[in-house]
């Protein structure tokens, strides 16, 4: 049971340059989520999923989208890198809306 | 505006001390209180979690106590130990609404000096 996968686990982007963060799960979750960590700004949500083919904006949505075509998987898509998204992204899934959260092991973007 | 508000941002405590972290909340629609763990490199983890019903939850030498009038829990984590170095998270929900989602406060770096 490996529970949530992310990939890749360290990534340097140029500026400008695009790239997707994968999230699987194998729990049958049908909440997912998406969240970035900053020093001293702890966890913030940038999108989430409240089951297949569904999604909504977080906290801190701007230059980030999302999609998710299986139940399973959750992809986060920078199309444009920018220095600020420069950061640790976590992915998590849950059973119900607001329940215990099972995250990834995160992974880690510079973008320079 | 910031869900949930968490303090200290960092504490340092002796081992076999007591580390306290604190937590308040506006909406009172939350009902499910939630503390996570994070260690270096890892990705958070559920430590303990309490509703509202109950004033205090303990498991083993962890504890969290919950303040309904004030809107305000903390986590108590008693004869702290070097290995609860970490970076501890609060969080607050709302059940029963298939928007609902964790709000997590900023995050409290504990160390724990032998």
């Amino acid at each position: 049971n490996a529970g949530v996968t992310q990939t890749p686990k360290f990534r340097v982007l140029k500026t400008g340059q695009s790239m997707t963060l994968l999230c699987a799960q194998d729990m049958n979750h049908e909440y997912m989520y998406w969240y970035r960590q900053d020093p001293g700004m702890g966890l913030r949500l940038i999108h989430y999923s409240v089951g297949e083919g569904t999604t909504a904006k977080g906290e801190v949505p701007d230059g980030y989208n999302v999609s998710r075509l299986k139940k399973q998987n959750f992809l986060l898509g920078l199309e444009s890198a920018a220095p600020s998204q420069t950061s640790v992204y976590f992915c998590a899934s849950s059973y119900w809306a607001g329940g215990e959260a099972f995250f990834g092991q995160g992974t880690r973007l510079t973008v320079v | 505006q910031q869900q949930v508000k968490q303090s200290p941002q960092s504490l340092i405590v002796q081992k076999g001390g007591i580390s306290i972290i604190n937590c308040a909340y506006e909406n009172t629609a939350f009902d499910y209180f939630p503390w996570y763990q994070q260690f270096p490199g890892k990705g958070p983890a559920l430590l303990i979690a309490i509703r509202p019903d109950v004033s205090e939850k303990k498991e083993g030498r962890f504890t969290i106590s919950f303040n309904k009038s004030a809107k305000q829990f903390s986590l108590h984590i008693m004869d702290s130990q070097p290995g609860d170095s970490a970076t501890y998270f609060c969080a607050a929900s709302r059940g029963g609404s298939t928007l609902g989602r964790l709000y997590f406060g900023r995050g409290t770096q504990l160390t724990v000096w032998p």
